[in-house]
């Protein structure tokens, strides 16, 4: 199937960080995406990574890639509330040009 | 002005009617797609286009029906709208590169 699967909620402290997994389920994706939608609002991508890449840094944010696993990972360094938002992966298998995306994690940032 | 804009961006209806939802973008992206969002469930896709004469169903197509007006306009319809149709729905673009999608603000439904 089609599934892309993440754990529904976290709950983090201001200035610890957060990490945030997906797992997909088509090795033959070519770019997996993290996408960010905060509250009353659509969404915005985030950040991506190649396939070909075990590791992606951005700033504040880091993408961990196991593809032996289909295993992605987000990594917000010095959480803000400001991070406080749904995060969704999503992927393109690669027997389909539609974007797929996972159940979305709630982030909650408390002080 | 916003690049991907939805109206109404809020509309309660009763069962059984007809509604549109409207879709226009100013990012000249040929694709656009129309997207629910439930609890839990995340983003499923209902329709996509990808250009003015290109139609295709998504995974939830089942109740639902579009026009591709223009290249920059999408319109949703609910030809009979029922209570499990209540539901967030976004309009998305995008170009060739459809991992890069943009988002309208969304438009909240609900169907009594």
């Amino acid at each position: 199937g089609e599934d892309v699967e993440q754990s529904l909620f976290l709950s983090v402290r201001e200035g610890d960080s957060s990490v945030i997994n997906c797992t997909y389920t088509d090795s033959s994706s070519t770019y997996l995406y993290w996408y960010k939608q905060e509250p009353g609002a659509g969404l915005q991508l985030l950040t991506y990574i190649f396939s070909n890449m075990d590791m992606k840094q951005d700033q504040r944010l880091t993408v961990l890639l196991n593809k032996k696993d289909k295993h992605l990972s987000l990594r917000i360094a010095d959480t803000q509330t400001g991070d406080s938002a749904i995060y969704f992966c999503a992927e393109i298998p690669g027997s389909t040009d539609k974007l797929i995306f996972g159940t979305g994690t709630r982030l909650q940032v408390f002080p | 002005d916003a690049d991907v804009t939805q109206t109404p961006r809020n509309r309660i209806t009763k069962t059984g009617k007809r509604i549109m939802l409207e879709c226009s973008q100013t990012k000249g992206h040929d694709r656009m797609y129309w997207y629910r969002q439930d609890p839990g469930l995340g983003l499923r896709l209902i329709y996509y286009s990808f250009d003015v004469k290109d139609i295709n169903k998504g995974e939830i197509s089942d109740g639902y029906s579009v026009s591709r007006q223009a290249q920059a306009k999408f319109s949703l319809s609910l030809e009979s709208a029922i209570p499990n149709q209540t539901a967030l729905y976004f309009c998305a673009t995008s170009d060739y590169r459809v991992g890069t999608q943009y988002f309208g603000p969304g438009t909240r439904l609900l169907v009594l």
